[in-house]
């Protein structure tokens, strides 16, 4: 079993729709990030969380330290955000999930 | 936020024949450097752990002497591909140390096909 799941690993939306991505880890974390990995390959920070809720403008990212699970939330979703968005845990070291495909169509 | 800026971002080369990745922080100084590789639809896996003026680490099964590792100064890494592979080929992405407020800076990537 990896250390950082997520799910769903692909994900079909129509413009506009909520979207909802998970992530659990299983080990302890000083932090969790949300990342987002353009069809480029190019990778960008989205949040990082230790406690609580962070939004930034549509994007609103969630995490239970008790539960060790954390959302990644997408509001009025737009083709634009068609990406790949990874879950990465700090544990000392880095550990990645294996992604979250989302595509986006208008 | 800081930028790090890697390239070439896709290279193709000639089996046997040797590949150089550079990866620089712009606007801060990188005291460590990792290296990623990642294949098609899968996560990312670390390849080695570099700190400025001293040797990299790598990870268990990642070969030392095929994937060279330089990191001479606080704002260059590089990566080198000796002797390519057909299987070499992937997708390579440096990411910088964590900031002061530990967010995550990634290059662009680099997609190496070896032929």
């Amino acid at each position: 079993k990896n250390e950082v799941e997520q799910s769903p690993q692909n994900l079909t939306a129509q413009e506009g729709e909520f979207i909802t991505i998970n992530c659990s880890y299983s080990v302890g974390i000083s932090a969790l990030h949300w990342l987002q990995q353009h069809p480029g390959g190019g990778i960008v920070s989205l949040f990082m969380l230790s406690s609580g809720k962070k939004k930034h403008g549509r994007l609103i990212a969630t995490i239970n330290i008790q539960e060790k699970h954390s959302s990644l939330h997408i509001t009025a979703s737009h083709p634009r955000d068609s990406a790949v968005y990874i879950c990465a845990v700090n544990n000392n070291d880095m550990r990645f999930g294996a992604g979250t495909r989302l595509t986006v169509k208008p | 936020g800081a930028v790090v800026s890697q390239h070439p971002s896709w290279v193709i080369c000639k089996s046997g024949t040797s590949v150089k990745i550079e990866c620089r922080s712009l606007d801060f100084q990188a005291t460590t450097m990792f290296w990623y590789r990642q294949f098609p639809k899968q996560s990312l896996m670390l390849m080695a752990t570099s700190n400025e003026g001293s040797k990299a680490t790598y990870e268990q099964g990642v070969e030392k002497d095929k994937f060279l590792i330089n990191h001479a100064s606080l704002t260059l890494s590089t990566l080198t591909v000796t002797s390519a592979h057909p299987e070499d080929s992937s997708f390579y992405i440096c990411r910088a140390g964590q900031g002061a407020t530990g967010e995550l800076f990634f290059g662009e990537g680099s997609r190496l096909t070896v032929l």
